[in-house]
């Protein structure tokens, strides 16, 4: 079964410090990982995707994403964070056994970014 | 030129009502999906549909019924509300496949009291 964990539930950082959130997966066949940003009483955002091709994937608003396969871990990163940042983050499969129909969401981790 | 619309917003209403949600996208995606997110902020999905033909019902209460009239509209039916049916709903599309990312519509925030 594909799944996708989120091992934190926040991360406090400090503005203008480097952020990371955590996400690990688990799938048969190639990862299809997607990172989602919800801001509050909003619907998800896109942020960035892992398909294939280079390991480091970079996306919307400054941030990027490390594709590791040996440790099956796709972390969220951004060199400098802002206020603006703070907002729930989730990470997502594809399920390929379904052919793409269903996508699997990590449980979210909370940002907070501190002034 | 919203991406991905849905109404209403909010909904409030009694337990063993019937009620409706609407949703639209414009951008030319043949697959649409029903999302329910719960208090404490896990995303499941619910459904999905493909060029109008439903492909995935996770193991949803037959309460439940999706309609899609054609590839841009799905509808999502829910009858005699219960209290746990408290949530969330979100909709959204993609294009097929894959690799395709999601975009979701702002939410219908049902209360069933």
């Amino acid at each position: 079964a594909q799944s996708v964990a989120q091992p934190e539930d926040q991360v406090n950082v400090a503005e203008g410090n480097p952020l990371t959130v955590k996400c690990t997966y688990s799938v048969s066949g190639n990862p299809y990982l997607f990172w989602y940003v919800q801001y509050p009483n909003r619907g998800l955002q896109f942020l960035l995707k892992y398909i294939t091709g280079d390991n480091l994937v970079k996306g919307s608003y400054g941030f990027e994403a490390e594709f590791n396969k040996s440790q099956t871990s796709f972390h969220l990163k951004k060199p400098s964070a802002l206020v603006s940042d703070s907002a729930l983050y989730f990470c997502a499969v594809r399920d390929i056994n379904t052919g793409g129909f269903k996508t699997i969401f990590g449980a979210g981790t909370r940002l907070f970014v501190k002034a | 030129d919203t991406a991905v619309s849905q109404t209403p917003k909010y909904l409030v209403t009694q337990m063993g009502n019937d009620k409706s949600i609407k949703c639209e996208q414009n951008l030319g995606h043949d697959t649409m999906y029903w999302y329910k997110q719960d208090s404490k902020k896990f995303l499941k999905i619910m459904f999905s549909y493909n060029n109008k033909e439903l492909i995935i019902n996770e193991t949803v209460p037959n309460r439940f019924s999706p309609k899609s009239p054609d590839k841009a509209h799905l509808n999502l039916h829910i009858n005699s509300l219960e209290l746990g049916d408290s949530a969330v709903y979100f909709c959204a599309s993609s294009q097929d496949g894959l690799s395709y990312e999601q975009y979701f519509g702002p939410g219908t925030r049902l209360t069933v009291t």
